[in-house]
């Protein structure tokens, strides 16, 4: 167990609906990290956080969005949904933003779009 | 631009054997590299990591992996393969350009199957 929490697990939706990830990060990690795994994309980078600023983004479409919580958790919103959204999402977690520290994964959420 | 390259989709070895999965890497700048492991339907583990010094580095359940700045390589090796070992592989490199750090860029994966 990494100590990164995500919510949900799974997530089953429809084309043009939104929904909501949510993401805890180990006890004093400030840093939180989100990926969109698929088949044919492989393991992106999407967004990085640090203490509640955007530090650095990634392959993240502008139908994705983001945020950093004063409370440190993380929530990754996805609009317009599409077919080729369905992926595994990571949400991970560093103690820093310096780029040594190793990143700790969540469990991840499955979304699959219908 | 960074990158880094899995050429292998898949590594087979025999429980016992010895085993390497290669990883080669692109940066302009110096590499901070880093190995993780995905077992099925879980996030990705850490298992180990170059920042300088010494360039053979260990990690997590016997696995090491040596740094070789000419070949622009950083290759995972375990001494002796058990069929737990069986599972995903991801290399991973982030570039440190004086005092800025840039994304971290994970390889395509490599599947390692020991076999009993």
């Amino acid at each position: 167990d990494s100590g990164v929490t995500q919510t949900p697990k799974h997530l089953i939706t429809a084309t043009g609906q939104r929904v909501t990830l949510r993401c805890s990060p180990r006890s004093g990690d400030l840093s939180v990290y989100w990926y969109q795994q698929s088949l044919d994309q492989g393991l992106q980078f999407l967004i990085h956080y640090y203490n509640g600023e955007e530090r650095a983004k990634g392959n993240i479409l502008e139908r994705f969005s983001a945020q950093q919580f004063p409370d440190l958790h993380s929530e990754l919103n996805l609009s317009s949904l599409e077919l080729g959204d369905s992926a595994l999402y990571f949400c991970a977690s560093s103690v820093g933003s310096i780029g040594y520290n190793e990143q700790f994964f969540g469990p991840g959420t499955r979304l699959t779009v219908l | 631009a960074q990158s880094v390259a899995q050429p292998e989709d898949q590594v087979n070895v025999a429980e016992g054997n010895p085993l390497t999965v290669k990883c080669t890497y692109s940066v302009s700048g110096n590499p901070y590299l880093f190995w993780y492991v995905q077992y099925p339907n879980r996030g990705l583990q850490f298992l180990l990591k170059y920042i300088t010094g010494d360039n053979l580095v260990k990690g997590s359940y016997g696995f090491e992996a040596e740094f070789n700045k000419s070949q622009t390589s950083f290759h995972l090796k375990k001494p002796s393969a058990l069929v737990s070992d069986s599972a995903l592989y991801f290399c991973a490199v982030r570039e440190h350009r004086g005092g800025a750090t840039n994304k971290l860029i994970f390889g395509t994966g490599t599947l390692l199957a020991v076999q009993p």
